[in-house]
């Protein structure tokens, strides 16, 4: 399995405080997306990067921003949480072309 | 808007019958991919589909891209207990690097 981790895994926060989400992954995968799982939605993208400090937004990228300092590690922030941000994140990583690994996903809520 | 769609939305079978999922869009891609999700987990690679028409078997599943490259068919022949699980369809959109994920079938299979 490839290595893909995502911290925290549970997170509760309150409106209007920023949180931060990292996921790291050790394939040196260059592609890292960043999505949200909502029931009657399936997974949609947020943001995506395609290297080292290259960024792209997604379908789902309001209130949200992404930093891609290494090409291990993918970080979305929440500048201000609101409690439409309640979801399940997951992170997925994936060479060219080949199958998408993700991580566990971490489960958030605002409160 | 959800540029991939799947329908049905949830399926509800006994076992040892048929199921076909479809996942369409007014999109092309350069090529579809199917996933499994188990609860509590991130989703996990069935196949990859890369030819307009493709074919491709994996024991009781056949999966199909169209021949536009903007629709696919997951069929299951037989289905078993060990199938139930949330079946979602991704693909890469032409000439991006985006890799969205369809709205997602929840399937269920009785013994």
């Amino acid at each position: 399995d490839a290595g893909i981790t995502q911290s925290p895994r549970h997170k509760v926060t309150e409106t209007g405080t920023p949180v931060t989400l990292r996921c790291h992954q050790t394939e040196n995968h260059r592609y890292m997306y960043w999505y949200r799982q909502d029931p009657g939605h399936g997974l949609r993208l947020i943001h995506y990067s395609y290297g080292v400090k290259d960024t792209d937004k997604g379908e789902v990228s309001d209130g949200y921003s992404v930093s891609r300092s290494k090409t291990e590690d993918f970080l979305l922030t929440l500048e201000s949480a609101t409690s439409s941000q309640t979801s399940v994140y997951f992170c997925a990583s994936l060479a060219d072309g080949t199958e998408a690994f993700f991580g566990q996903g971490t489960r958030l809520t605002v409160v | 808007t959800q540029l991939l769609e799947q329908s049905p939305q949830f399926l509800s079978i006994q076992e040892g019958e048929n199921l076909t999922v479809y996942c369409n869009s007014s999109s092309v891609f350069s090529s579809l991919q199917w996933y499994r999700q188990e609860p509590g987990e991130g989703p996990v690679l069935l196949v990859t589909v890369v030819t307009g028409g493709e074919v491709k078997k994996l024991k009781r599943l056949t999966f199909q891209f169209g021949d536009a490259r903007k629709d696919s068919s997951l069929h299951i022949t037989a289905a078993q207990p060990g199938d139930t699980g949330l079946y979602l369809c991704a693909g890469s959109i032409y000439n991006t690097d985006k890799l969205i994920f369809g709205t997602g079938t929840r399937l269920q299979v009785f013994p």
